[in-house]
Formats: C-alpha cells, sequence, structure tokens
C-alpha cells in the first residue's frame, strides 16, 4: 500500500476552471514536496511546505497537519497547466522522499 | 545554463551489457540524488549523496553503483543490465535534506 494518496488519478477540466488537487499520507512528515511532471518529461517543484500555504501565480498549496492532508489548487486553469502533479513527503525518522502515484491534469480549451 | 545536467538523455542497449549516466549541478548543493521512474511513471528514489557521502541506498540490486567524485557529480553505474532495468533515470539536486529539489531532464534507458 503507498503511504501517500493522490485524488483525484486524472481530471480533465474546462479552461478557466478551479482544480483541487488533494494528497493524503499516513504519519508525521517534516515536509511535503508539490511536483509537476510536463508531458515532456521534466519534473519541476512547485512547492515545498511544512505548514500552512504558499501561493505562487496562480498555484496555490495548503497543508494541515493534524489531518495529514495537502491541497494544490490552481485557480483560471489553462491549457498549459495539463501535466501529471505529484505529492511526495518526508517522512520524520525516514529522511527519504516517498511519492504519490501522480494526478493526470488535462485542461480542455 | 543547465542547473542539473544528465547525460546521456537517451540510451539504449543490450542486455548484459555496462552502462553509465552522468549528472552535474552547478547550484553549489551539498545533496545530490538518483530516482527512478517506472513504466506507471511511479518515481522512487534510489541513492541520496550529501557531499559525497552515501546516506541513502534503497533496495537497488548491487548491480547499480552510484559514484560521487565531487559534490557537483553523481554518476550512476549500471553493470550486466536486465530488461528491467528500463526506465527513466532522475537526476536531483537540494540545498539541504529535505529541501526543495531541481531535477534534471531525465535519462531515458531501454534495454533490448
Amino acid at each position: 500500500k503507498n503511504e501517500v494518496e493522490q485524488s483525484p488519478q486524472n481530471l480533465t477540466a474546462q479552461e478557466g476552471e478551479f482544480i483541487t488537487i488533494n494528497c493524503s499520507y499516513s504519519v508525521g512528515i517534516s515536509a511535503l514536496h508539490w511536483l509537476q511532471q510536463h508531458p515532456g518529461g521534466g519534473i519541476v517543484s512547485l512547492f515545498m511546505l511544512s505548514s500552512g500555504k504558499k501561493k505562487h501565480g496562480r498555484l496555490i498549496a495548503t497543508i494541515n497537519i493534524q489531518e495529514k492532508h495537502s491541497s494544490l489548487h490552481i485557480t483560471a486553469s489553462h491549457p498549459r497547466d495539463s501535466a501529471v502533479y505529484i505529492c511526495a513527503v518526508n517522512y520524520f525518522g525516514n529522511e527519504k522522499l516517498t511519492f504519490g502515484t501522480g494526478t493526470r491534469l488535462t485542461i480542455i480549451p | 545554463d543547465t542547473a542539473v545536467s544528465q547525460t546521456p538523455k537517451y540510451l539504449v542497449t543490450q542486455m548484459g551489457n555496462d552502462k553509465s549516466i552522468k549528472c552535474e549541478q552547478n547550484l553549489g548543493h551539498d545533496t545530490m540524488y538518483w530516482y527512478k521512474q517506472d513504466s506507471k511513471k511511479f518515481l522512487k528514489i534510489m541513492f541520496s549523496y550529501n557531499n559525497k557521502e552515501l546516506i541513502i541506498n534503497e533496495t537497488v540490486p548491487n548491480r547499480f553503483s552510484p559514484k560521487s567524485p565531487d559534490k557537483a557529480h553523481l554518476n550512476l553505474h549500471i553493470n550486466s543490465l536486465e530488461l528491467g532495468d528500463s526506465a527513466v533515470y532522475f537526476c536531483a539536486s537540494s540545498p539541504r535534506d529535505p529541501g526543495e529539489l531541481f531535477f534534471g531532464e531525465g535519462s531515458r534507458l531501454t534495454v533490448l
């Protein structure tokens, strides 16, 4: 059983819609990462957070430590946001990064 | 200038061969990693190095041997390649562990 669960696995939306991708993990963490992998294959780090909320442009990441849950939001989605979004965590006492299975987002013009 | 660069980007080879993938970062980071992404796009850590010292060595076959000649380089050597080694291998670096990750473009290895 994967220790990092993402939902949904696939998401298709119209351009302009507000997007939410969820990530749940099982025990205490020192950090949570959101990564973006474009169809070309390259991986980009979007956020690294351990509490609260971070914002970068149209992207917002939140984390609730008590509920062991994080969300990635995209406002005013655009076809160029189409990518796989991956959640990953550093668990306390086991600092290797554990990855979720990813959410494939497709934004239709 | 590319921050984390891997070579080669594509590698096609026969079973049983030995091959290497090179990684270099010009960000001055102390920590470097190798990750494997399988055909289902699932990422898994293979190795982690901090300032040339091995920190994490996941359950990877002995045929895989990382080498870090200096903290800017982390190369991956694979002996006796098998079909199951076909994957995309990503190098990454970070200023600290845990820290923000900077990935290379990936090296797609195909074993025939």
